[in-house]
């Protein structure tokens, strides 16, 4: 069966401060992870990852992929209050269905 | 095209009645995906539609649970003889596999409440 592991659960920082969240994933028949963010409502995507040692960017946000230890991260630089979230990671089959995690619920304080 | 669209957003029924959610994908998407959220807990997969053909369906799914997608258009689940277990958010997603794009664009869900 198919698992991902996200650490940690909940994360609680100030503004300013840089965060990294982790994704652990065991999926057969891997294509690609995908990297969400989740605030009171559906999840919004914010990375797709296929190849390993490959850095993807957006502005303060940047995600990499290890297929050999079968890991991803995602950093958040100079945190801000709107980056409170919930963070899924959800590695995608060659069916393209995705299995998700539980998610780091990030909290940033002013 | 607005996005994918699901309807209701809440529903609240009485143990034992049956309930039916509608979601309409993005209009060019080839992909349709249901999952149920519940408080905490990431997204758990359901089932998904390519065009109007069921790929999948998950094994933790009773036999309460029924999804059409006629036409390849819209997607209904339908769930009979609700129980309080089934309280969850329900989340519709669709992609476009044909672009190689996995990212799905999720709809604002169905919030389900069973008393």
């Amino acid at each position: 069966e198919d698992k991902v592991v996200q650490s940690p659960l909940s994360l609680v920082v100030h503004e300013g401060d840089t965060v990294t969240l982790n994704c652990s994933y065991e999926v057969t028949n891997f294509r690609s992870l995908l990297w969400y963010k989740q605030e009171k409502k559906a999840p919004t995507f914010l990375f797709m990852l296929t190849s390993s040692g490959i850095e993807k960017k957006s502005g303060r946000l940047s995600s990499i992929l290890d297929k050999k230890e079968l890991f991803s991260i995602l950093n958040i630089t100079a945190t801000q209050t709107g980056d409170s979230a919930v963070y899924l990671c959800a590695p995608n089959t060659n069916a393209g269905k995705s299995t998700f995690g539980d998610g780091t619920t990030l909290t940033v304080k002013p | 095209d607005t996005g994918v669209s699901q309807d209701p957003r809440h529903k609240i029924t009485k143990r034992g009645q049956n309930v039916t959610f509608r979601c309409d994908p993005i209009s060019e998407h080839n992909r349709l995906y249901w999952y149920r959220q519940t408080l905490g807990q990431g997204p758990e997969f359901l089932t998904y539609f390519q065009n109007e053909a069921q790929l999948e369906k998950s094994r933790l799914l009773s036999d309460r649970f029924s999804a059409e997608r006629p036409k390849g258009s819209f997607s209904t689940l339908e769930i009979q003889r609700t129980e309080q277990g089934d309280s969850a958010m329900y989340l519709c997603a669709s992609s476009d596999s044909r672009e190689g794009r996995y990212g799905y664009t999720f709809g604002s869900g169905t919030r389900l409440t069973v008393v």
